[in-house]
């Protein structure tokens, strides 16, 4: 059973274009975590959002946990093509702080 | 820059061979975690570890082996390499501080 269900699981887009991916759960998070994948590397780290309805930016990327700490969206604005990559969810439960879970991913391609 | 340094980069085994992946990091994170990533799977968890001389079991740990003897180093050990185990490996270090990944060992099983 996947505890993290990310939308879309693929994403091609043109420059320029604004898009929204989806990190959903029934699960309640103390904090999610969003990372960026290219290929042949480990995940980045992006962003870490702990509290409730906090919203976080960062550059031309927009990171939303929801109010009841269930879900997370990524917006970015103005895709370019170095956002191409795969981008991974994942949330710490609360009451256990030492095992992630994790998404999919969603795989996003920004065409020139 | 170091972070977490993960070698080998490539490895090919023969199913029955042993062999250590290992993970060093450089950033004093009392804890480090192996994963491993398969298509369609997602990043699973293997073993993991909150402190020198503590590890525990993850979502996968069969076939897998880790010690921690010091803070910096968190070795893999496949005991007996099996197809199953083809994989692409991921060593981190930290959990909310932030995380840390290397850049992975990518193993084959023949």
């Amino acid at each position: 059973t996947q505890l993290l269900e990310q939308s879309p699981q693929f994403l091609s887009i043109q420059e320029g274009e604004n898009l929204t991916v989806y990190c959903n759960s029934s699960s309640v998070f103390s904090s999610l975590q969003w990372y960026r994948q290219e290929p042949g590397e480990g995940p980045v780290l992006l962003v870490t959002v702990v509290t409730g309805g906090e919203v976080k930016k960062l550059k031309r990327l927009t990171f939303q946990f929801g109010d009841a700490r269930k879900d997370s969206s990524l917006h970015i604005t103005a895709a370019q093509p170095g956002d191409t990559g795969l981008y991974l969810c994942a949330g710490a439960k609360a009451g256990n702080n030492r095992k992630l879970i994790w998404g999919l991913g969603t795989s996003l391609a920004v065409n020139p | 820059n170091a972070g977490v340094t993960q070698t080998p980069k490539f490895q090919v085994l023969k199913t029955g061979q042993s062999m250590t992946l290992q993970c060093a990091q450089d950033m004093n994170h009392e804890y480090m975690s192996w994963y491993r990533q398969d298509p369609g799977m997602g990043l699973r968890l293997i073993h993991y570890s909150v402190g020198a001389g503590i590890t525990d079991q993850g979502e996968v740990p069969n076939g897998y082996n880790v010690s921690r003897s010091t803070t910096e180093d968190f070795p893999l050990r496949l005991l007996s390499a099996a197809p199953s185990q083809t994989s692409v490996y991921f060593c981190a270090a930290g959990f909310n501080q932030p995380q840390h990944f290397g850049d992975g060992t990518r193993l084959s099983i023949l």
